[in-house]
């Protein structure tokens, strides 16, 4: 089962801030916090990853509470190429192995212009 | 440089027959992982190959197979398709193993079993 929990659908405008929350309260110290996100009709596509600090990339950023049990990926200024279902995840560490993606339902983003 | 590549995108057979679905990863990525994407189950880890050896399997019949070749491309295998089995594959690569690899997925192929 997924070990984390997300809002079943946001909504936003364009060219304002998003925050996609997802809370993770069973992570265990290893686990690397992940996100990913599936356009319409395409593969998931990866966006960011963080184990403790905020991450920053030129998609989003990612800003992890202090005890880790929640984190929250944000969209700077969204577009309407944003319009994604948006999944974190949980990617434990298998000792080795890359460990499988284990995926829930997700947060369908929608934007409006 | 080139993506992960699936072929073919599009696929229908009929019940009873088998299928073969096949992945070439990014060049240099060693580790290839395939998922199902159904509307009602979303998506489900099929399994995860690392240079030739599954490393991970999911919870998935026997009827589900796969392997991986010397240069990294993987196929997968599903015999005595039922209808339920209709679904998106999606296969994904990494470079590394390890839970801060990020994964590269496909665009998948279309299964439509009638």
């Amino acid at each position: 089962d997924a070990k984390t929990t997300q809002p079943n659908s946001m909504e936003s405008n364009e060219e304002e801030p998003v925050h996609l929350p997802c809370n993770h309260s069973t992570i265990s110290g290893t686990d690397y916090i992940h996100w990913y996100r599936q356009l319409p009709s395409q593969g998931p596509e990866y966006v960011i990853h963080g184990l403790t600090s905020n991450v920053n990339n030129r998609m989003a950023s990612l800003a992890i509470a202090e005890d880790r049990k929640s984190s929250t990926l944000i969209l700077h200024r969204a577009t309407l190429r944003d319009a994604a279902v948006y999944y974190c995840i949980l990617r434990e560490n298998y000792g080795g192995s890359q460990g499988n993606l284990i995926f829930g339902k997700g947060t369908k983003l929608s934007v409006k212009p | 440089k080139a993506g992960v590549t699936q072929t073919p995108r599009y696929l229908i057979k009929t019940r009873g027959q088998q299928v073969t679905l096949s992945c070439s990863p990014i060049s240099g990525h060693r580790s290839v992982s395939w998922y199902q994407q159904t509307p009602g189950q979303g998506l489900q880890f099929l399994f995860e190959y690392f240079s030739e050896t599954q490393r991970n399997k999911g919870n998935f019949p026997g009827r589900f197979s796969g392997r991986q070749f010397s240069n990294s491309r993987s196929e997968m295998n599903v015999s005595t398709l039922e209808l339920g089995d209709s679904a998106l594959y999606l296969c994904a690569s990494s470079s590394g193993q390890g839970p801060h690899t990020e994964a590269f997925f496909g665009q998948g192929t279309r299964l439509t079993v009638v």
